[in-house]
């Protein structure tokens, strides 16, 4: 492992089904984020952790929960997936200069 | 709130054109700056950064200078490659906003041969 691993890389989900995605580092970064892009609106900040044991609400949480029980994971789970949570989704994390990696990203369907 | 309003793309170009990208951003504190790059089927890769006032960010022969003055941060390469075919995106991060990252909508960059 090289920086982050999300899982899976791509996924079709029926509307209503639970789903987590997977994010693991190995940079020993404190702070964790989960962003979904979608055309033309950038990424957006779902949630995100400060550091291992916290979570915080970002600019578009509902639907989305976060736990971070450890500093190398931090799993995304829609309880009950919609088509509008159809998007591309990426975790990131930073060092405490603010330097920000990026995974692959996990691309979602829903239908 | 922090926000970034970028150039909608798509942007083509003919290869060793001058390539131009505008970035404007809203902040309350005093945010660095950033340009992301996403070549396609990956993720985001840090192109550059200015952390404070007048400075210039370069990287790849790419140029951003942070403007204070006019909030802007835009993104410039004198002579474009087929290579740098990618979405582009600006971005801030605020001390006082926890140093999360805001991002603008991306710019699709598209280079002919």
């Amino acid at each position: 492992i090289a920086g982050i691993t999300q899982a899976p890389t791509s996924q079709i989900l029926a509307a209503g089904r639970r789903m987590t995605l997977r994010c693991t580092q190995d940079m020993r970064h404190n702070a964790m984020y989960w962003y979904r892009q979608d055309l033309g609106l950038g990424l957006r900040l779902i949630h995100y952790s400060n550091t291992a044991g916290t979570t915080g609400k970002g600019e578009v949480p509902d639907g989305y929960s976060v736990s971070r029980a450890n500093t190398d994971d931090f799993p995304l789970t829609l309880a009950s997936a919609v088509p509008s949570q159809t998007s591309v989704y990426f975790c990131a994390s930073s060092d405490s200069m603010g330097g920000y990696t990026f995974g692959s990203g996990t691309r979602l369907t829903v239908v | 709130g922090n926000s970034v309003t970028q150039m909608e793309g798509p942007v083509t170009l003919s290869e060793e054109a001058f390539l131009t990208i505008n970035c404007t951003y809203t902040a309350t504190g005093y945010p660095s700056l950033f340009w992301y790059v996403q070549y396609p089927g990956e993720g985001l890769q840090l192109l550059l950064k200015a952390t404070k006032a007048d400075d210039k960010g370069s990287n790849k022969g790419f140029e951003a200078t942070y403007r204070k003055e006019t909030t802007s941060f835009h993104l410039e390469k004198g002579s474009v490659q087929v290579s740098d075919s990618a979405v582009y995106f600006c971005a801030l991060s605020d001390k006082a906003a926890g140093n999360k990252l805001t991002f603008g909508g991306g710019t699709r960059v598209l280079v002919k041969p």
